[in-house]
């Protein structure tokens, strides 16, 4: 079970607008910056999204992030068949001396 | 642009130590600017962090592993490596390594290696 909270699945139809979402607590997503990442099926993950909303160089601005108390979310908007992939979102927790976690991570499916 | 490579034994027995190297390229691993660590995904599941460390810092440990992992460094190949000790069927997965920008530590991974299976299996 992990401590970061994601559905695992979700879908949409080419052109629409899906969002995902990450629901920690205090010590991880509350007080820490959260990071989401894209894997595209037999590869190596690779970040979408870093510091709740930033996107790195190459990352198409249909992605976006945000992030409100304890909860985070991924939008995607006008989504493409090669957005189908899984997205795990990530956090620092501050208990137990800090430790990473990430959350099961959520299949994303382009009908 | 760094580069970061995993390798090491594809297969383990059951109860020995799994050990894997990550070789860091285009970067040094005692620069200031980055941390590095290792993250494993069982078959068909989800991402689970190991450990991370930053050079001239402290290292981290995922609790549920801390008591047999041990990360160390070769600066003089530029090389950091896992050692994941009494591992069991549970312990087979895609293991990779990965750098973070350093801005304290978080779970900010970018880039990762290509990742390698590492099976536990008689």
């Amino acid at each position: 079970q992990s401590v970061l909270t994601q559905p695992p699945s979700a879908s949409g139809t080419p052109g629409q607008r899906v969002t995902i979402s990450c629901s920690g607590s205090s010590s991880n997503i509350g007080n820490n910056y959260v990071y989401w990442y894209q894997q595209l099926p037999g590869t190596a993950p690779k970040l979408l999204i870093y510091k709740n909303n930033q996107r790195p160089s190459g990352v198409p601005d249909r992605f976006s992030g945000s992030k409100s108390g304890t909860s985070a979310s991924l939008a995607i908007s006008g989504l493409r068949s090669e957005d189908e992939a899984d997205y795990y979102c990530a956090a620092w927790d501050d208990r137990l001396s800090g430790h990473a976690v990430f959350g099961g991570g959520t299949q994303l499916t382009v009908l | 642009q760094l580069q970061l490579q995993e390798s090491g034994p594809g297969l383990v027995k059951p109860s020995e130590t799994l050990s894997l190297t990550c070789t860091v390229s285009s970067g040094s691993i005692r620069s200031g600017s980055y941390y590095w660590g290792w993250i494993r995904q069982p078959p068909g599941k989800g991402l689970e962090w190991i450990a991370s460390f930053y050079y001239s810092g402290s290292t981290y440990y995922n609790p549920s592993l801390k008591s047999r992992v041990i990360i160390s460094v070769d600066t003089s190949k530029n090389q950091f490596s896992l050692k994941l000790s009494s591992v069991t069927a549970t312990d087979t997965a895609v293991y990779y390594c990965a750098s973070g920008e350093y801005i304290g530590m978080s779970a900010w991974f970018d880039p990762w290696g290509q990742g390698t299976l590492v099976t536990v299996s008689s």
